[in-house]
């Protein structure tokens, strides 16, 4: 059975803090996403890498970093958290190139809430 | 990619079939119709996808009009653990390294 497993649930932390969010997937995908979720915004996408070491600026990637130094983890980084950071994290795997769909793999989601 | 026009909501009966319906006037030749659902507190679920072909899956079936402006998920027997965001996605296979815009969803709620 496909995992994406996310490392916490839910997490409180103050501003200004550095906060990581990692994400694993067991099913050795090249692309893996970061996206957060607001009541009506919907899903945006922060990040994304297709592969190891390599990162792509999604929509919004202000405020976040990333890192993927192993290709079954994905991390985002927010080096200085702010209140309006807080939001409901999901992390994403798919299969790389030469397919002709791209089924993503989400996991449960973080919700972060920053003080 | 095309943008996706959907309802932000309906309702359906406990054991009858759901007709989500999806625009997407803008389509190209070489985009795809993905359809993906949320359920309360977990990460979206892909559903099914499609080119031009009409699709059936366990899940659901897929059915894409013939100029393909538009679409139509249908669950054909809809249960009370299918009450979620659905989203129609579309978007260039093999592009962007599979990067999906979701946009705001139907809101489908099965009453018993």
């Amino acid at each position: 059975d496909v995992k994406v497993t996310q490392s916490s649930r839910y997490l409180v932390k103050r501003t200004g803090e550095k906060v990581f969010l990692e994400c694993v997937q067991d099913m050795d995908h090249e692309n893996m996403f970061w996206y957060r979720q607001d009541p009506g915004l919907g899903l945006r996408l922060i990040y994304f890498s297709y592969d190891v070491k390599m990162k792509e600026k999604g929509d919004i990637p202000e405020g976040y970093s990333v890192s993927r130094e192993k290709k079954e983890r994905f991390s985002l980084i927010l080096e200085s958290a702010s209140t309006n950071q807080t939001s409901m994290y999901l992390c994403a795997s798919s299969l790389g190139g030469g397919r002709p769909y791209n089924e993503q793999f989400f996991g449960p989601g973080t919700r972060l809430t920053v003080l | 990619d095309a943008k996706t026009t959907q309802p932000t909501s309906m309702d359906c009966a406990e054991g009858r079939a759901a007709n989500l319906p999806c625009n997407h006037s803008t389509i190209s030749g070489n985009e795809y119709v993905y359809w993906y659902r949320q359920i309360h507190s977990q990460g979206p679920q892909y559903i099914i996808h499609g080119l031009k072909n009409n699709e059936t899956n366990e899940m659901a079936s897929l059915i894409i009009t013939e100029d393909r402006k538009s679409s139509t998920l249908i669950l054909p027997h809809a249960t009370l653990r299918d009450t979620a965001v659905y989203y129609c996605i579309v978007r260039v296979s093999g592009t962007s390294y599979g990067k999906l815009t979701f946009g705001q969803g139907t809101i489908l709620t099965v009453h018993p």
